[in-house]
């Protein structure tokens, strides 16, 4: 199916650590990728993307690698801080119409 | 200036009874979303609607019926409530199809 899945649905790390969450997805057709950060509580938010026509994109502590000969996307966090605990998703545009498809989930929780 | 809103945030109903969550996006976007988060933090697609029209309808019982006045707002009522309807439900939002998707917070629903 058009399923994207985790390797890791818990991922412990030491304050100051880098962190890093893994996604596989399984279609290969998907362009379009994203890393949502769901706190408790909250609803998820964008983080950052990537395109299929990129192997990785930066941001602010976080970088996005894609290997598309793997089907594998992970989410680099750098210095990780407290507040960066909550649920990580990855989401591929796998979908009918285009939409956004969202794996399981892995909750990230950062130890002081 | 909340993006993506959705009331009520918190609900406790019977089964057997009928409820609405209404959604508003003020970010001129096309394209809104029904998502069910469960107890696994699975986020589902339910309903995607592109300027009023429905384009996503996935296998969702139809005691569920999405409804979109206009391509700000998009309601959910859902009749004759069952246990297992007890879930997340967020609302969300992306200029067209497949790209970004941004969510509101929540309506944590809970059927007794």
């Amino acid at each position: 199916g058009e399923n994207v899945g985790l390797h890791l649905p818990t991922l412990s790390v030491q304050e100051g650590d880098n962190s890093i969450i893994n996604c596989a997805y399984s279609n290969s057709a998907s362009d379009y990728f994203i890393w949502y950060k769901q706190e408790s509580g909250k609803g998820p938010q964008f983080i950052i993307d990537i395109r299929s026509n990129m192997d990785k994109r930066q941001g602010q502590r976080v970088t996005v690698l894609l290997n598309k000969t793997v089907k594998h996307l992970s989410l680099q966090i750098a210095a990780t801080q407290p507040g960066d605990s909550a649920v990580y998703f990855c989401a591929e545009t796998g979908g009918s119409q285009g939409n956004l498809i969202f794996g399981k989930g892995t909750k990230l929780s950062v130890k002081p | 200036d909340t993006a993506v809103s959705q009331t009520p945030k918190y609900l406790v109903t019977q089964m057997g009874n009928d409820k609405s969550i209404k959604c508003e996006q003020n970010l001129g976007h096309d394209t809104m979303y029904w998502y069910k988060q469960d107890s696994k933090k699975f986020l589902k697609i339910m309903f995607s609607y592109n300027n009023k029209e429905l384009i996503i309808n996935e296998t969702v019982p139809n005691r569920f019926s999405p409804k979109s006045p206009d391509k700000a707002h998009l309601n959910l009522h859902i009749n004759s409530l069952e246990l297992g309807d007890s879930a997340v439900y967020f609302c969300a939002s992306s200029p067209y199809p497949g790209n970004t998707i941004y969510f509101g917070e929540g309506s944590w629903l809970t059927v007794v």
